[in-house]
C-alpha cells in the first residue's frame, strides 16, 4: 500500500506567478484536502475534492483552485501569487466510512514567493 | 464555526518521562472525531492518535493515551516512557461527523515538544 505522495518537495516562485502542486492520494482513497501551513502555524483548510467534485471550501480566495483526477490524483493551482502565499501546502487523502474518515497527510509542498 | 485551542506552544519532557499536552475545543455539535497529529522536522503530518465523540472510553495507541472530557470539551495527550523519537510539534484537530462537505480538519496552533536526554 502506498501512502500519500506530493510533487515538488520545494518550489520558489515570483510574485505575480502561477503555482501547480500534485498530490497521488493513498492507494483506495477517494477524498483528497489541501491544507495550508504558514511558518509557526497549524494547516489551515483550503478545500476538499470527493470523487471529482469540490465538496468543501476553506476561506481562501478563487484564485486557489484544484482538481481531482479519475484515479483521485489532484492539483492545486494558485495564480497571481502573493508573498503571504509562501507556505507548507499539505495533501490529505482519506476513505469515507472508513477509520473515522481519517486523513492521511502527504509530506508536503514548500513554496516560497519571493 | 469549531475552534482547537492548544495553550502550550512549548513542552519538555526528560527521557522516559510522562508528558501531558493540552488541547481544548470549541463546538456545538454533538457528534465529531478528535485527533493528535504529530510533525517531525520532516515535516509530514502523521497521525497519533484518534477519538470518536460518542465513545466515553479514552483511546490508546501504545504510549499514547487521551483524557477525552466532553462536558468540558477538553482533549489532552499523554506520552508514557518519552523517547527521543517523539520530538515533534504535535497539533489537535476536531473534524464534524457530518459526513459530504463538512470533512475538514481544524486545527490547533501545535505544542513543540522536545525530549531531553
Amino acid at each position: 500500500e502506498t501512502g500519500v505522495t506530493q510533487s515538488p518537495t520545494h518550489l520558489i516562485k515570483t510574485r505575480g506567478q502561477q503555482v501547480t502542486l500534485r498530490c497521488s492520494s493513498q492507494s483506495g482513497h477517494n477524498t483528497v484536502s489541501w491544507y495550508q501551513q504558514a511558518l509557526g502555524q497549524g494547516p489551515q483548510f483550503i478545500f476538499q475534492y470527493y470523487r471529482e467534485e469540490e465538496n468543501g471550501r476553506g476561506n481562501f480566495p478563487p484564485r486557489f483552485s484544484g482538481l481531482q483526477f479519475p484515479n483521485y490524483s489532484s492539483e492545486l493551482n494558485v495564480n497571481a501569487l502573493e508573498l503571504d502565499d509562501s507556505a507548507l501546502y499539505l495533501c490529505a487523502s482519506s476513505l469515507p466510512g472508513s477509520l473515522q474518515e481519517t486523513q492521511y497527510f502527504g509530506p508536503g509542498t514548500r513554496l516560497l514567493v519571493l | 464555526a469549531q475552534t482547537v485551542t492548544q495553550s502550550q506552544p512549548e513542552m519538555s519532557v526528560q527521557e522516559a518521562e510522562t508528558v501531558t499536552l493540552s488541547c481544548t475545543y470549541d463546538t456545538s455539535e454533538s457528534d465529531y472525531y478528535l485527533f493528535w497529529y504529530k510533525q517531525p522536522p520532516s515535516r509530514q503530518m502523521i497521525l497519533v492518535i484518534r477519538q470518536e465523540a460518542y465513545k466515553q472510553q479514552n483511546a490508546t495507541e501504545n504510549r499514547f493515551s487521551v483524557n477525552f472530557q466532553k462536558a468540558a470539551k477538553s482533549f489532552s495527550l499523554k506520552i508514557s516512557d518519552s523517547q527521543l523519537g517523539d520530538a515533534a510539534m504535535y497539533f489537535c484537530a476536531y473534524r464534524s461527523a457530518l459526513s459530504f462537505g463538512n470533512e475538514k480538519l481544524t486545527f490547533g496552533t501545535g505544542t513543540r515538544l522536545t525530549i531531553i536526554p
